[in-house]
């Protein structure tokens, strides 16, 4: 069982209302990671963070912002939500220098319905 | 740039066949390599790895790859499929301190 929590799951969201996506994970893991996964597509990474205080835009461009006050927290943020950004939301975390052996836990995923 | 290429999207087998899913990747220098696999309405797995060494790795549940540098793949192997299979399948790819390169997954469906 993953030690890396999203919540919510599922979220069905009007037009324009802000919504935050949490995620958090109990590993200590200094890195952090936030994908975009649709059907049929590779996950795309849209934000990362090295540790506290850290952030970096990924490789998909997003709309959403990312925060890091605490290890163990990393929340996505969509301020005014559109259609376009209905689509599954993974949060990842992996170990700073090992981590390139030891891979990335994953969440559950949110899957975003904005209608 | 880097990219990941799973050519198979579907795969529909039935039980007791054997499973060979393709995986190739973009990148001249050293990788890490991984495999995941992500059950209906559950989150991403790590199925196994390679980093080094030995370049036949086996993961859990009876699966297997083989990294082969010369073709830049990294295919999944299984050498007879339960219905339990059924999931995506996601190759990724990591070069040095980069992050994780994820190819577009292939669904596999056994049917019972």
């Amino acid at each position: 069982e993953a030690d890396i929590y999203q919540t919510p799951r599922y979220l069905v969201i009007g037009t324009g209302k802000k919504i935050t996506l949490e995620c958090s994970q109990t590993m200590g893991h200094d890195k952090m990671y936030w994908y975009q996964q649709d059907p049929g597509m590779e996950l795309h990474l849209i934000h990362y963070s090295y540790g506290v205080n850290s952030t970096e835009k990924g490789d998909l461009s997003s709309e959403s912002t990312v925060s890091r006050i605490r290890t163990e927290h990393f929340p996505l943020t969509l301020e005014s939500a559109r259609p376009s950004h209905t689509s599954q939301y993974l949060c990842a975390s992996s170990e700073i220098g090992g981590g390139a052996n030891y891979g990335y836990t994953f969440g559950s995923g949110t899957r975003l319905t904005v209608v | 740039a880097q990219s990941v290429s799973q050519h198979n999207h579907h795969v529909i087998l039935s039980e007791a066949a054997s499973l060979e899913l393709g995986c190739n990747y973009s990148y001249g220098g050293t990788v890490n390599l991984f495999w995941y696999v992500q059950y209906p309405g559950q989150h991403l797995q790590l199925l196994l790895k390679y980093f080094s060494g030995d370049p036949l790795v086996k993961g859990i549940k009876g699966f297997e790859a083989e990294f082969i540098k010369s073709k830049f793949s990294f295919n999944l192997r299984k050498p007879s499929v339960q219905w339990s299979d059924t999931a995506e399948y996601f190759c990724a790819v990591r070069s040095g301190a980069n992050n994780l390169f994820f190819g577009t997954g292939t669904r596999l469906t056994v049917i019972p």
